[in-house]
């Protein structure tokens, strides 16, 4: 079973085009992530939410909106594609209390061309 | 503002040997955590070792232990017998706050090359 989940892993699109990631963790935890890894290999965090509330949002272009249906589930979507979106995306999850340490999913491959 | 600095773009060493990648922190909070994590060339990331910032012992998972110095602010990971497996980007990162929310900043990354 894996632990933390994200589709797609590839993704290739157009500028100006709109795309979801999607990703589920099964580990109970009440908090998870998105980060954003570019062609450097930086890791930024942009948003969590914690039990469904968005706790942090770093300065994200508005065109990124995370959505946490539920504790398990946090999506992001991007609307109106640029260039500069091109990276790896990972979702993440933690528990509170305890060392805090992130489970990573496999990340999503995002290509804008 | 928490920052996490990682000064070795790239280091390699010769299988078997012990290779030590450095980290230093810099954060004005009393509590705070210290990780590593590897990213083999398949992109995923593992956690190795964690370090409280409380803990006067330092860290230690199998081959790995973290050379945690806090007046220093510096939190080296320590690779002992390195393996060719070991070939991947690492990546220390410390927990800090905000807005009462912990988060993760992780620092540049470090690509270790081990050479047969």
């Amino acid at each position: 079973d894996t632990a933390v989940s994200q589709t797609p892993k590839y993704l290739v699109t157009q500028m100006g085009n709109d795309k979801s990631i999607k990703c589920e963790q099964n580990l109970g935890h009440d908090t998870m992530y998105w980060y954003k890894q570019d062609s450097k290999k930086f890791l930024k965090i942009m948003f969590s939410y914690n039990n469904k509330e968005l706790i942090i949002n770093e300065t994200v272009p508005n065109r990124f909106s995370p959505k946490s249906p539920d504790k398990a589930h946090l999506n992001l979507h991007i609307n109106s594609l640029e260039l500069g979106d091109s990276a790896v995306y990972f979702c993440a999850s933690s528990q509170e209390g305890g060392p805090g340490e992130l489970f990573f999913g496999e990340g999503s491959r995002l290509t804008v061309l | 503002a928490q920052k996490i600095t990682q000064t070795q773009p790239g280091m390699f060493v010769q299988e078997k040997e012990a290779v030590t990648l450095d980290c230093t922190y810099d954060t004005s909070d009393q509590s705070y955590g210290l990780f590593w994590y590897k990213q083999p060339s398949s992109g995923e990331m593992i956690f190795l070792i964690y370090q409280g910032s409380y803990d006067e012992q330092n860290a230690t998972e199998g081959r790995y232990s973290l050379n945690f110095q806090k007046a220093r602010k510096s939190a080296n990971l320590v690779i002992s017998a390195s393996q060719l497996g070991d070939s991947a980007m690492y990546f220390c990162a410390m927990r800090g706050v905000s807005g009462g929310y912990n988060k993760l900043i992780f620092g540049a990354g470090t690509r270790l090359a081990v050479h047969p």
